[in-house]
């Protein structure tokens, strides 16, 4: 069946080094890709999507990567500082449907 | 701040009650979504109101039952509770129009714990 993972439970990083979470994705009919951020006693918050015609996009201080040929999507953190603590969701969903596919999460803890 | 309100935050009942939970999504969106998440697990996704109307169904128990107002607000009625319901109930809004990108945003959650 469709299933979005996360290899890494946990990543631990320095405060001020760079994160990369990853995300991998089973359905090839996926176009549109979402990373979410959910802080401890909160819902997931928006942080950057990428649709399927690109292989990059960045935000402030993030950036996602795309690799269709692998299936697989990272969230990279520029100069992680302690408010990235958090649980990173992917989340996919093809054009047309109405069903998004959500990662089990990566919990990023920034070490002072 | 996503624009999207859920009350209570926070629900303490018992097995075999009944609750109600309240969802307001942003404003001009029209589409709601219903999300269980228990612990260390993800989003599972429940059921999906456009404009009043049903548009998708996932992984939702028969006890569990929702609905989307003409103001656009849903509920999400959990009856029998066991004590396996205790999770976190979040609601996603989104404009609910598939020709552009349709990102949902999420509500701060009903943590119900049964007892």
């Amino acid at each position: 069946g469709e299933s979005v993972g996360l290899h890494l439970p946990t990543l631990s990083v320095q405060e001020g080094d760079n994160s990369i979470i990853n995300c991998a994705y089973s359905n090839s009919a996926s176009d549109y890709f979402i990373w979410y951020k959910q802080e401890s006693g909160k819902g997931p918050q928006f942080i950057i999507d990428i649709r399927s015609n690109m292989d990059k996009r960045q935000g402030q201080r993030v950036t996602v990567l795309l690799n269709k040929t692998v299936k697989h999507l990272s969230l990279q953190i520029a100069a992680t500082q302690p408010g990235d603590s958090a649980v990173y969701f992917c989340a996919e969903n093809t054009s047309g449907t109405y069903k998004y596919i959500f990662g089990t999460g990566t919990r990023l803890k920034v070490l002072a | 701040d996503s624009g999207v309100t859920q009350t209570p935050k926070h629900l303490i009942t018992a097995t075999g009650q009944r609750v109600t939970l309240r969802c307001s999504p942003r404003s001009g969106d029209l589409s709601v979504y219903w999300y269980q998440q228990s612990l260390d697990q993800g989003l599972q996704f429940l059921i999906q109101y456009y404009n009043g109307e049903e548009r998708a169904k996932g992984n939702i128990l028969e006890r569990f039952s929702a609905q989307q107002f003409p103001d656009l607000h849903s509920e999400l009625n959990l009856s029998s509770l066991e004590l396996g319901d205790s999770a976190l109930y979040f609601c996603a809004s989104s404009s609910g129009l598939a020709y552009r990108t349709d990102t949902q945003y999420f509500g701060p959650g009903t943590r119900l714990t049964v007892l």
